[in-house]
């Protein structure tokens, strides 16, 4: 069965300090792996997402995660944060059974602070 | 277009009251989604459907909570009675199946308190 898990459940930071927000994940399927950001009382919106090709991706807002089979990871990173990039991260990975279900992590606070 | 369009935004009830919160997917969109955020417990997949046929609602919590999908471009999802435990913030999305698919698109979520 396939799961998701968030390894910090807060990340304080300083503006324009660099980031990473980790996720692992099992799959027994073919791997697709998405981020999302939810804005202070907003719904989720897609980040980025891996479903095959380059384990580099880049999404909105200059983030990026790096897909690696060997350690079930994949992590988001962004070089420089500001104080808008305060939200709640999510990374999900798709369910089993041939449907479009997404099996969501239980998601990561990031506060940025000046 | 306009998104994943979910009414009321927000929505205030006593105990025992009945709750119908509703969604629009996105146009042609073939996959629907119901959740639930709490601060307990995350984020919560009630039930899906594909093509208006319920898939798997074996996230919903009791026979208080029902959905229906009567056609490509509406959903609701009913609690009654309604109590306070039932308090949170649902969310609606849809996807269309294809490949390279599987993203989800969010509405902006129905807040629910129950006094």
């Amino acid at each position: 069965a396939q799961s998701v898990t968030q390894l910090d459940s807060q990340v304080p930071v300083f503006e324009e300090a660099p980031v990473e927000l980790r996720c692992n994940y099992s799959s027994s399927v073919s791997v697709y792996l998405f981020w999302y950001v939810q804005y202070p009382n907003q719904g989720l919106q897609l980040l980025l997402k891996y479903l095959s090709g380059s384990t580099l991706v880049k999404g909105i807002n200059g983030f990026e995660a790096e897909f690696n089979k060997s350690q079930t990871s994949f992590h988001l990173r962004k070089p420089s944060v500001h104080i808008s990039d305060t939200a709640e991260y999510f990374c999900a990975v798709r369910g089993d059974g041939g449907y479009n279900k997404l099996i969501f992590g239980a998601g990561t606070r990031l506060a940025v602070h000046p | 277009d306009a998104g994943v369009i979910q009414s009321p935004r927000h929505e205030v009830t006593e105990m025992g009251q009945e709750v119908t919160l509703r969604c629009k997917p996105i146009s042609g969109h073939d996959y629907l989604f119901w959740y639930r955020q709490t601060m307990m417990r995350g984020l919560e997949l009630l039930i899906y459907f594909n093509n208006n046929v319920p898939i798997d609602d074996s996230g919903m919590p009791e026979d208080r909570f029902s959905a229906k999908m009567p056609n490509a471009s509406f959903s609701t999802l009913k609690i009654q009675p309604s109590e306070p435990r039932d308090s949170a913030v649902y969310f609606c999305a849809s996807s269309f199946a294809q490949r390279g698919g599987h993203e989800q698109f969010f509405g902006p979520g129905t807040r629910l308190t129950v006094l």
